[in-house]
């Protein structure tokens, strides 16, 4: 099984500055990793999938880039509704397509 | 757009069997271009695939190997449903479940709204 690793666990960050997330796998994804968005008591929300391609909907401050082992989702200025958990999750080795652990982004 | 509403019992006893219902709408259960999903989220275990059904002339199944030996996953044509069933459960089987749609050009791109299920006497 396909081990995704993400990093921080924990990103600090003020309104209106820039978000990097870390997505590591542990073995070639290729191209089919997918990031999420999830807030408290919600279902986590698709942001990205195949690496770069936002979903229908997804604000433009959201990017993805990466491809193989390592990954990063950009948030280029972060707004109060970005405070949020993000997930990456590998669809390569489907099923069944496993995620990272989590980074939560909070307010500096 | 397309919605999934879940529905079934937030509480279950040990050693009984949790039963969930996806109901489908602005899609079909039997897609040809759709697979769908049990995903489950605890704080122990994350976020962990369960299993899938879809249809391409007949209809599929796949598992995870976590559960495989207490799991069942149907479609209902009829009602435009789906749903799990989880045998045997522990209190490790308590987690927020969630369904959810793969299409075969995305991933996990609809999600049901969640239950909160916990295993308890």
């Amino acid at each position: 099984e396909i081990v995704m690793t993400q990093s921080p666990a924990t990103l600090s960050v003020s309104p209106g500055e820039r978000a990097t997330l870390s997505c590591r796998a542990s073995q070639s994804v290729t191209s089919n990793l997918a990031w999420y968005q999830q807030k408290p008591g919600q279902a986590p929300r698709l942001l990205i999938y195949g690496a770069s391609t936002r979903a229908t909907g997804i604000p433009a401050r959201f990017s993805g880039s990466g491809s193989g082992t390592e990954f990063t989702l950009t948030i280029s200025s972060l707004q109060s509704e970005d405070f949020a958990v993000y997930y990456c999750q590998q669809y390569n080795n489907w099923p069944p397509g496993t995620f990272g652990q989590g980074t939560k982004v909070e307010i500096k | 757009q397309v919605q999934l509403q879940q529905s079934g019992p937030g509480l279950v006893k040990p050693s009984q069997t949790l039963s969930l219902t996806c109901a489908i709408s602005g899609d079909y259960v039997s897609s040809n271009s759709a697979a769908w999903n049990w995903i489950r989220q605890s704080p122990s275990r994350g976020l962990e695939w369960l299993g899938r059904t879809y249809y391409r002339s007949k209809w599929y199944n796949d598992y995870a190997v976590s559960v495989k030996s207490r799991i069942t996953i149907n479609a209902d044509t009829s009602k435009n449903q789906f749903s799990l069933q989880l045998n045997s459960v522990t209190p490790e089987d308590t987690a927020v479940y969630y369904c959810a749609r793969k299409t075969t050009v995305t991933t996990f791109d609809i999600w049901g709204q969640g239950t909160m299920v916990t295993v308890s006497s």
